[in-house]
């Protein structure tokens, strides 16, 4: 068990450019979540996938926010012509969801620091 | 919809001191209720979890029940270390596991 990792760790961009994350969940696990998180706040939810299935998106997911799950494994978090105030931490996490109910543990990446400039 | 309410901080203590940060929430259902630590730079660290009023989770010698009657889930430690400054974030999850953070309490630990 390698715990949830995330890249690239830290990215800086131009105003208008496109940038991608990456995630790898914990194997097996079959519940994927992206979060952001701006200074001094909590992490807000964008959205999660089971498998390869995305269930919800937030309203904070505008459209020039993608994600994507293809095979049920790792997942990509894309935006395009990023502004400045996308600049943020994303994270993301997953979980293994095998009954129903609300207590399964959620493990979460380190994130992935955004900078647009 | 649900929320989560934390004490206002920060919080700064000496080392050994006690420590509790308060923590209300919203829901509708039956959540779970969760406290995460964040170090510097760092990803959240689940602390502990409850699953159903009454419960008390502990972890680390930090401690929290779940108080249905008072929708509260305070977290508490006996005795506080240096290495314990972080932000504390308290969360709640709702049936498909979806998480609802409060905006974190920083601590800082003097010795």
């Amino acid at each position: 068990d390698t715990g949830v990792s995330q890249d690239p760790r830290h990215k800086i961009t131009k105003r208008g450019q496109n940038v991608t994350f990456r995630c790898d969940p914990i194997s097996e696990h079959n519940r994927l979540y992206w979060y952001r998180q701006t200074l001094g706040q909590g992490p807000e939810f964008l959205t999660y996938f089971q498998n390869e299935a995305q269930l919800e998106k937030s309203r904070l997911l505008s459209d020039r926010f993608s994600a994507e799950r293809p095979k049920g494994s790792f997942s990509t978090l894309e935006i395009q012509r990023t502004e400045q105030g996308d600049s943020a931490m994303y994270l993301c996490a997953s979980s293994l969801i095998q009954t129903t109910g609300s207590g399964n543990t959620i493990y979460f990446g380190e994130g992935s620091w955004l900078t647009v400039v | 919809g649900d929320s989560v309410t934390q004490m206002e901080g920060p919080v700064t203590l000496s080392e050994e001191a006690c420590l509790t940060i308060n923590c209300t929430y919203t829901a509708t259902g039956y959540p779970s209720l969760f406290w995460y630590v964040q170090y510097p730079g760092e990803g959240l660290q689940l602390l502990l979890k409850a699953t159903k009023a009454d419960d008390k989770g502990s972890n680390k010698g930090f401690e929290a029940t779940y108080r249905k009657e008072t929708t509260s889930f305070h977290l508490e430690k006996g005795s506080v270390q240096v290495s314990d400054s972080a932000v504390y974030f308290c969360a709640l999850s709702t049936s498909y596991g979806k998480l609802t953070f409060g905006q974190g309490t920083i601590l800082t630990v003097h010795p």
